[in-house]
């Protein structure tokens, strides 16, 4: 199984940053999983975003819950994250990742988003 | 909950014994994981559950702990475990990273 990330580098401060997962050699419904966003503001440590369950269930950072949605395309075998109303603050390194309730056990290789006008 | 790490950064040497430390701040049983991270390299799960391997990490890395307080050891370190070692619990509805640990060649 690989996962991809891809979207925008450059997001303007108060859009929406939105990102693709692309989840390759597995499927998205595979039982048990959970797929995550991760990110790694540059030179720190790493934030959990949220997550979406195979179900659609999800569970979002308290701290960023009234920006971040996060949904799933089974068809596509892909998951995405939108985070509204950004700010430099959100300038960072994005993850995505197959969790399955006691580690991340495969990540993308991450994608640098710029929040800059 | 909140997780520290001890210390923040570590100096040691090739062939040393290093142990990392991980304290939460209320009772997470054992789920606990822990992550080694490379400059410009996506964190890659090296114990997961507290004390299980992940399947391809040598066994040099042993972790342990319950509750609160949790440990990474790597026994005898090798010039490729020159890295940032980043805790992580998944008990609460939140999922949290310690700050990580910055081990550096002395």
């Amino acid at each position: 199984v690989q996962l991809q990330e891809s979207g925008p580098g450059l997001v303007e401060p108060a859009e929406t940053l939105s990102l693709t997962c692309t989840v390759s050699g597995g499927s998205v419904n595979s039982g048990g999983f959970d797929w995550s966003w991760i990110r790694q503001p540059p030179g720190k440590g790493l934030e959990w975003v949220g997550h979406i369950h195979y179900t659609g269930s999800t569970k979002y950072n308290p701290s960023l819950q009234s920006r971040v949605t996060i949904s799933l395309d089974t068809s596509k075998s892909q998951f995405s994250l939108m985070l509204s109303s950004v700010s430099a603050a959100d300038t960072a390194v994005y993850y995505c990742a197959r969790g399955y309730g006691i580690g991340f056990d495969i990540w993308g290789q991450g994608t640098k988003v710029a929040v800059s006008s | 909950i909140q997780l520290t790490q001890s210390p923040s950064s570590l100096s040691a040497s090739v062939g040393d014994r290093v142990t990392i430390t991980c304290r939460a701040s209320q009772g997470i049983s054992n789920y606990l994981a822990w992550y080694q991270q490379k400059p410009g390299r996506a964190p890659k799960l090296l114990i997961y559950a507290a004390s299980t391997l992940q399947s391809g990490v040598p066994s040099r890395f042993s972790g342990s702990g319950s509750g609160t307080d949790f440990t990474l050891t790597i026994s005898s370190l090798q010039p490729e475990d020159f890295a940032t070692y980043y805790c992580q619990q998944l008990n609460s509805y939140s999922i949290t990273f310690g700050q990580g640990t910055r081990l550096e060649i002395k």
